[in-house]
């Protein structure tokens, strides 16, 4: 059984903290490792898309790093706002297409 | 562009009634995916289609869940008759080949069964 595991399950953080949320996933037929963020009642938004080991990643405040021999994957919220606040999904995709993981509940307190 | 179209946005029906929710995808794109969610779990994929062939429908309850897409671009998915544990949310994605399987999802159907 292939499971994609993310941690933690939620967290509290003041405004302006930086926080980082771990994705592990399978190693064997690796293709690809996607992060979303959700907000509740509206779609979620795909933030990257990383394929290569030691890929990194950057969108503003977050960036997200790859590591596909020991199957893991950081996500960095840089001086975090309110509006961070949303579940962070990564999903792996391989042989058995797009798994996703239980998501990490973000909430920024101001 | 405009985005992956769901409706209706939230559904509450009781148990053994039937329900269908339907997706609009992005025009263009040949791969069109509905995952079921459960409070507290991760997106589970129900069924993928690449145009209106089926894909991969090996989570798909298939005594009581059913889905088209016909001409390959809108799909409904059906529950006939609802149980209580499918009370969660539904959510339709669509992609296009390549671009490393980036999904584009609506904003999904909540559905409680009562």
């Amino acid at each position: 059984i292939l499971n994609v595991e993310q941690s933690p399950q939620s967290l509290h953080v003041q405004e302006g903290d930086s926080t980082n949320f771990t994705c592990s996933f399978p190693s064997s037929n690796f293709y690809a490792l996607h992060w979303y963020r959700w907000e509740t009642a509206k779609s979620p938004e795909a933030l990257f898309v990383m394929t290569l080991n030691g890929d990194e990643k950057k969108k503003g405040r977050i960036s997200a790093t790859l590591n596909t021999k020991e199957g893991y994957s950081y996500l960095y919220i840089k001086g975090s706002q309110p509006e961070d606040s949303a579940t962070y999904l990564c999903a792996y995709s391989g042989t058995y297409k797009y798994i996703f993981g239980t998501g990490t509940r973000l909430k920024v307190l101001a | 562009e405009a985005g992956v179209a769901q409706s209706p946005r939230y559904k509450i029906i009781e148990k053994r009634q039937s329900v269908a929710f339907w997706c609009n995808p992005i025009s263009g794109h040949a791969t069109l995916y509905w995952y079921q969610q459960i409070l507290g779990q991760g997106p589970k994929l129900l069924i993928q289609f690449q145009n209106n062939g089926v894909v991969d429908d090996s989570q798909l309850p298939k005594d009581r869940f059913s889905a088209e897409r016909l001409k390959g671009v809108d799909s409904t998915l059906k529950i006939q008759p609802a149980k209580l544990e499918d009370s969660a949310v539904y959510l339709c994605a669509s992609s296009h080949p390549g671009a490393a399987d980036e999904q584009y999802f609506g904003p999904g159907t909540r559905l409680t069964v009562t």
